[in-house]
């Protein structure tokens, strides 16, 4: 099972871009790299999923090196609205395992 | 809005009360799962369903006892909980339990008292 690390918390600023980097280091040859962001009592969301170099959406950019074991989101320009647990998750559905999550606080 | 939906939103419970959760998928997928989030913990996968089938019980008490009656319908029938059962209780869908999206309902939070 692969297992994810990542920062625990961040801060940032209003219009700011913010990169949280995760490392995987025993991704499968097979696995994707997903990103989901979740909001204090509700389900976690889907933001990104990648599987090599870089993939762009309306809400972020997800960067994946060559060797896959790590991926950095990164959300341009947060807004308030953006301070929320954000998740790295690597592998398929039913072998998932959450960690901690990065806590991103955005301050005006 | 993600497709699944639970029900209740919350809930409240004696020890001794039998209440159950549910969970509906409207998109179509072959694959449910219960997660419970307690506070300030990462969530944690219970059970998973593939095709109505159980493939997946993480050492889950016998007090919980899942219930997937089709592919679109999962419930989480709950009897004798303890207090440190109080948590949100998360439900999710993919394509199968091989997929690599799953899509989250909006959780139901349970107070055990």
């Amino acid at each position: 099972l692969a297992k994810t690390t990542q920062p625990i918390s961040m801060d940032s600023y209003e219009g700011q871009e913010v990169n949280i980097t995760c490392s995987h280091n025993n991704i499968a040859t097979n696995d994707y790299i997903t990103w989901y962001q979740q909001f204090p009592s509700q389900g976690p969301r889907f933001i990104i999923q990648g599987y090599k170099t870089k993939v762009t959406n309306e809400v972020a950019s997800l960067f994946i090196p060559a060797d896959r074991k790590s991926s950095t989101l990164s959300l341009p320009r947060v807004s308030l609205s953006d301070t929320a647990v954000y998740y790295c998750l690597v592998g398929r559905t039913d072998k998932l395992i959450f960690g901690t999550g990065t806590r991103l606080q955005v301050f005006p | 809005e993600t497709g699944v939906t639970q029900t209740p939103r919350h809930l409240v419970m004696g020890m001794t009360n039998k209440k159950s959760l549910k969970c509906e998928q409207h998109l179509g997928h072959n694959a449910m799962y219960w997660y419970k989030q307690s506070a300030k913990k990462p969530l944690e996968l219970m059970f998973v369903y593939n095709f109505k089938e159980q493939t997946e019980n993480n050492s889950v008490p016998s007090r919980f006892s899942p219930e997937c009656p089709n592919s679109s319908h999962l419930f989480l029938h709950l009897h004798t909980l303890q207090p440190e059962d109080s948590a949100l209780y998360l439900c999710a869908s993919s394509q199968d339990a091989s997929a690599d999206t799953q899509y989250f309902g909006p959780g139901t939070r349970l107070t055990v008292l």
